[in-house]
């Protein structure tokens, strides 16, 4: 079956930037999107297709992907900041990776 | 405005069949290239894709949970509804309901809040 790997956690102080791995056996063909997470709340999409930013989302917020890996950028961290994110893949099947917890202190 | 909202059960007992309903406002299932998921999240873990149902009523199931899921939509009612039968206490989890639209990747834009469903007896 396809996974998707994730750090289980990165910690960043406000103002740094925050990258956060996803890797999968797929991803050189098939897209990546992110999702937020804050405590007690639905996940929020914050990026499609690799490095596609939906309305709303600030721009700090940023995506790319090498090979069999993407990656989520943010870059000038904040405390609000501060989420469970969850890479989404699908393949043969459809996927969320294990999920990675953001501190920003 | 896109809004999904999950009801059913907060509480089912082991072997129990659970019925999970959806209910949408702000798109039509019946537009080309809709579709609405369930998406399910134990108490401190990941979230799992469970199940999709498209705008021409084609279904497609996790390769894991197959056996005990169907998802069906009424149109006419803006609704999505799934059942999953045989529950057991690893069941438990938040169930979310999700709209996807307009990608081939499926990626969900639109979540609801998600319905906390306990399975004990």
């Amino acid at each position: 079956s396809y996974e998707l790997t994730q750090p289980p956690s990165v910690s960043v102080s406000p103002g740094q930037t925050a990258r956060i791995t996803c890797s999968g056996d797929a991803l050189p063909k098939k897209f990546a999107s992110w999702y937020q997470q804050k405590s007690g709340q639905a996940p929020v999409l914050v990026i499609y297709e690799d490095s596609k930013r939906p309305s709303g989302i600030p721009e700090r917020f940023s995506g790319s992907s090498s090979g069999t890996m993407a990656t989520l950028t943010i870059s000038g961290a904040q405390v609000e900041d501060e989420a469970d994110y969850y890479c989404y893949s699908t393949d043969s099947s459809v996927v969320f990776g294990g999920g990675t917890r953001l501190t920003v202190l | 405005q896109v809004t999904l909202r999950e009801s059913g059960p907060a509480l089912v007992k082991p072997t129990q069949t659970l019925t999970l309903t959806c209910t949408f406002s702000g798109f039509s299932l019946t537009t080309s290239g809709m579709y609405v998921s369930w998406i399910r999240q134990p108490p401190g873990k990941a979230l799992e894709w469970l199940a999709r149902i498209d705008w021409e009523d084609d279904k497609y199931y996790s390769t894991f949970l197959r056996t005990r899921l169907t998802i069906s939509k009424d149109t006419s009612k803006n609704q999505v509804v799934l059942t999953m039968t045989n529950m057991d206490p690893a069941d438990t989890a938040t169930y979310y309901c999700a709209r996807s639209y307009g990608s081939g990747t499926y990626h969900p834009d639109h979540w609801g809040q998600g319905a906390l469903v306990t399975v004990s007896s």
